[in-house]
């Protein structure tokens, strides 16, 4: 299984904030790439998937670069609700490699 | 809104006990997977199953751990003689279609223990 890197942080934001993460990938043979959103003891929950063109959904905007092998994450006007681990997942033939994901604190 | 499900929530055994993890796939899914967390780490994938039979493992799904699928419904993840080291979340993933854009489904997890 190949390795997907991200920055661990903590990030700490103040409310209202733009903060953006990045993620890069080793394997170029990776098929798709997602964003996943992990509370503490959760389950990871799908934030949303990463095309090569870019896409935004609400405040959250998604990027591919597949020549350099990295994704990125920006939140727009972050809310506090939007503390969490985030993490990147790339998938190849089988199932999902998750990296070690980026923790995000907003502050009031 | 369909859901994976898993059972127990949390089971605390001793070293060395069978431990067996339920998982309830989403109806008409057709690939399971078992990840597990340890607490402070990162996801990490065990096994993933299609077709009744392992399509691929991880380093860590080694001969103490076992997957089957016995009635069509339940997905079930066994160690067969549990380590310290295996205290973990362990969550249960099912998908529509493998590869691709195919979202995985996860289920909230069952906490394992072992002391």
């Amino acid at each position: 299984r190949k390795e997907v890197e991200q920055d661990p942080g903590p990030f700490n934001v103040p409310e209202g904030a733009t903060v953006a993460f990045n993620c890069t990938y080793s394997n170029s043979a990776s098929q798709s790439f997602f964003w996943y959103r992990q509370d503490c003891r959760k389950e990871p929950k799908l934030l949303m998937s990463v095309y090569s063109s870019g896409n935004e959904d609400g405040r959250f905007t998604a990027q591919l670069n597949r020549a350099s092998q990295y994704i990125s994450l920006l939140i727009r006007d972050s809310k506090l609700s939007d503390s969490a681990t985030y993490l990147c997942a790339v998938r190849g033939a089988d199932g999902l490699t998750f990296g070690k994901g980026t923790h995000l604190i907003i502050q009031p | 809104e369909p859901e994976v499900t898993q059972t127990p929530s949390h089971q605390v055994t001793q070293m060395g006990q069978e431990v067996i993890l339920r998982c309830v796939p989403i109806s008409n899914h057709l690939y399971f997977y078992w990840y597990r967390q340890i607490l402070g780490q990162k996801v990490e994938f065990l096994v993933s199953f299609y077709n009744n039979e392992i399509s691929e493992k991880s380093e860590i799904f080694d001969d103490q751990f076992s997957v089957e699928r016995p009635d069509g419904s339940n997905f079930t993840l066994k160690i067969r003689s549990t380590k310290l080291e295996d205290s973990a979340m362990y969550f249960c993933a099912s998908s529509a279609q493998v590869g691709g854009t195919g979202e995985l489904f996860f289920g909230e997890g069952s906490r394992l223990t072992v002391l």
